[in-house]
């Protein structure tokens, strides 16, 4: 199994950044995952590292070394919106096991003005 | 989104009910997933197919079944079900032949008393 590992909340102010952490045990993955889910809706896709190094998509930018068993999730030039839970989730190593994720617990962000 | 629809998005029931909940895609993707989301334990794996008929297990795939007659068509059956087992239900999707990560449907809540 993956012990993955978030904190549970972390609050910012709009126009602020905002790291979050992941951190796993696990022999091995295909890529790693990062989705938003407001309340009381479905997870929705962030974005994804397969290599190490920096992934930047517009104001989200995910990060990822597997010698350090480490990801984060980059957020910038906050808004309200995007208050949420953002979730760290490993995936499978083989083709048949690759979207089979394992997610962490998720981080709570709060925005606030 | 992603051309998931979940199937009833609310239920209500009684213990020791059988209950299915349906979960039907237009992306002929060929993996299927069923999760279950907890507060305090995030997102947890029940089970998944990688084809029809073809399922496995997931890490809490006690107390339920699974059955994928047709590629659109995802099934998650509680046979009796418990109040243990009242939780909100997503159906997820993906096609890693593509690199496309899991898109997850609108959810089903239910409730066991």
């Amino acid at each position: 199994g993956q012990n993955i590992d978030q904190p549970t909340e972390m609050t910012a102010t709009e126009g602020a950044i905002v790291q979050i952490n992941c951190t796993y045990q696990t022999s091995g993955f295909n890529g790693l995952f990062w989705y938003q889910q407001h309340a009381g809706e479905a997870p929705t896709f962030l974005s994804y590292n397969v290599l190490d190094g920096l992934e930047e998509k517009g104001r989200f930018s995910s990060f990822l070394s597997r010698s350090k068993g480490y990801s984060y999730l980059l957020l910038k030039e906050l808004q309200m919106k995007d208050s949420a839970s953002y979730l760290c989730a490993p995936g499978g190593v083989t083709t048949d096991s690759w979207g089979k994720l394992q997610f962490g617990a998720g981080t709570q962000v709060v925005v606030t003005p | 989104d992603a051309g998931i629809t979940q199937s009833p998005r609310h239920k209500v029931t009684e213990t020791g009910t059988p209950v299915t909940l349906r979960c039907h895609q237009t992306e002929n993707h060929r993996y299927m997933y069923w999760y279950r989301q907890d507060p305090g334990h995030g997102l947890r794996l029940i089970h998944y197919s990688y084809g029809v008929k073809d399922t496995d297990k997931g890490e809490v795939s006690d107390g339920y079944s699974v059955s994928r007659s047709k590629t659109e068509d995802f099934l998650l059956t509680l046979e009796s079900a418990t109040s243990s087992q009242t939780s909100v239900y997503f159906c997820a999707i993906s096609d890693p032949t593509s690199n496309q990560p899991q898109h997850f449907g609108d959810g089903t809540r239910l409730s066991i008393l």
